[in-house]
């Protein structure tokens, strides 16, 4: 299982980037990269995913080093709305053999004031 | 589209009692998966279904749970007798793949909060 290793907590201020970061040493070479987003009392929502270098979209970036042991989840100027826990995933999905999604503990990411 | 819709959003019952959670997945989803998120644990995958077939239910507990897929539309999760233990909140999640493979991502629903006393 390509298991992911990300900071507990993390505090920011409004205004302010956030730059969350994910390890995952044993990701295979057909495995996405996919990050989540939880508040208190909803189910997980998908942010971005990515394969390599550099994805971004209207919610966040993604940068994913040449080596792909990594990644980085960058959150521009967040606000208060973004204080929820955030989820790093490697897809396990090789060919015939379905495998099984981890999403660990995640990073709860409080934003103040 | 309404999105995966789950029912009840809450329940409690008294140890020993049946509890069924129901899942309405989103239309033209070829997988179903149910996940149990606790503090001690966070989100566990209990099960997940290919086309209305369990494919992997390694993470179900123990023989108290069983899960269901009658068609496409629905799924149920049952804890039968539910213990204190049981209390959790139990998200279903649909998605055209995986979940892992390129532009599938999960979708879940809201989840349930089970209270067993």
């Amino acid at each position: 299982l390509a298991k992911t290793t990300q900071p507990i907590s993390m505090d920011s201020y409004e205004g302010q980037e956030v730059n969350i970061t994910c390890s995952h040493n044993n990701i295979a070479t057909n495995d996405y990269i996919t990050w989540y987003q939880q508040f208190p009392s909803q189910g997980p929502r998908f942010i971005i995913q990515g394969y390599k270098t550099k994805v971004t979209n209207e919610v966040a970036s993604l940068f994913i080093p040449a080596d792909r042991k990594s990644s980085t989840l960058s959150l521009p100027r967040v606000s208060l709305s973004d204080t929820a826990v955030y989820y790093c995933l490697v897809g396990v999905d090789r060919g015939s053999t379905l495998g099984r999604l981890y999403f660990g503990r995640g990073t709860q990411l409080t934003v103040w004031p | 589209d309404a999105g995966v819709i789950q029912s009840p959003r809450h329940e409690v019952t008294e140890m020993g009692q049946e509890v069924t959670l129901r899942c309405k997945p989103i239309s033209g989803h070829d997988y179903l998966f149910w996940y149990r998120q606790t503090m001690m644990r966070g989100l566990e995958l209990l099960i997940y279904f290919n086309n209305n077939v369990p494919i992997d239910d390694s993470g179900m507990p123990e023989d108290r749970f069983s899960a269901k897929m009658p068609n496409a539309s629905f799924s149920t999760l049952k804890i039968q007798p539910s213990e204190p233990r049981d209390s959790a909140v139990y998200f279903c999640a649909s998605s055209p793949g995986t979940g892992g493979t390129y532009n599938s991502p999960l979708h879940f629903g809201n989840g349930t909060r089970l209270t067993v006393t």
